[in-house]
């Protein structure tokens, strides 16, 4: 089966920066995904990762470890509009395009 | 190009009751995935749908069903509404080939209450 763990809130301060934890099992892992929801709205992508190591966006860099299925997501000089929800998400091989999603991560950033 | 989108976007149904959904992909993409987002569960993966055809479907009971045509427009069809069924309906689409990168372009959702 598959599972993925991610903590349910994060709080933050303007212009700090906080890493997003996300933990999975999968059987036949194809790629992860992060994507962002802000309240009311629909996710938008952030990044994708299918090999180990890092990948950044401008201020958002995300991680992965296949061996240890585990994966961060980095958020570089918070600004206010980063509150949202932040959501880890896995394919698994053969399972077409189909995502499997966390709870998701409810980040609060405070001046 | 145009985003996703999906109609309508409120509906309030009566238990028992049955309730259609429409998704229109981004033109030129094949595959339509729908998923349900709770608060309680977040988003849950319902079906996807790839050149008409239902290619992956999730841990839903059969009162969940969709289809999809040969424009790639989809469809998804929930019979004997229960009030758990209350939820925000998301419709992704992607192109669906071409590998393991297959970005999901979410539409607006549909907010369906149960009463």
């Amino acid at each position: 089966g598959q599972n993925i763990d991610q903590p349910t809130e994060m709080t933050a301060t303007e212009g700090a920066i906080v890493q997003i934890n996300c933990t999975y099992q999968t059987s036949g892992f194809n790629g992860l995904f992060w994507y962002q929801q802000h309240a009311g709205e629909a996710p938008t992508f952030l990044s994708y990762n299918v090999l180990d190591g890092l990948e950044e966006k401008g201020r958002f860099s995300s991680f992965l470890s296949r061996s240890k299925g585990y994966s961060y997501l980095l958020l570089k000089e918070l600004q206010m509009k980063d509150s949202a929800s932040y959501l880890c998400a896995v394919r698994d091989r053969g399972a077409g395009t189909a995502l499997i999603f966390g709870k998701g991560t409810t980040l609060s950033v405070s001046s | 190009k145009a985003g996703v989108t999906q109609t309508p976007r409120y509906l309030i149904k009566t238990r028992g009751q049955q309730v259609t959904l429409s998704c229109s992909p981004i033109s030129g993409h094949r595959s339509v995935s729908w998923y349900q987002q709770t608060p309680g569960q977040g988003l849950q993966f319902l079906f996807e749908y790839f050149s008409e055809t239902q290619r992956n479907k999730g841990n839903f009971p059969g009162r969940f069903s969709g289809r999809q045509f040969s424009n790639s427009r989809s469809e998804m069809n929930v019979s004997t509404l229960e009030l758990g069924d209350s939820a925000l309906y998301l419709c992704a689409s992607s192109p669906g080939t071409g590998g393991a990168y297959n970005e999901q372009f979410f539409g607006p959702g549909t907010r369906l209450t149960v009463l």
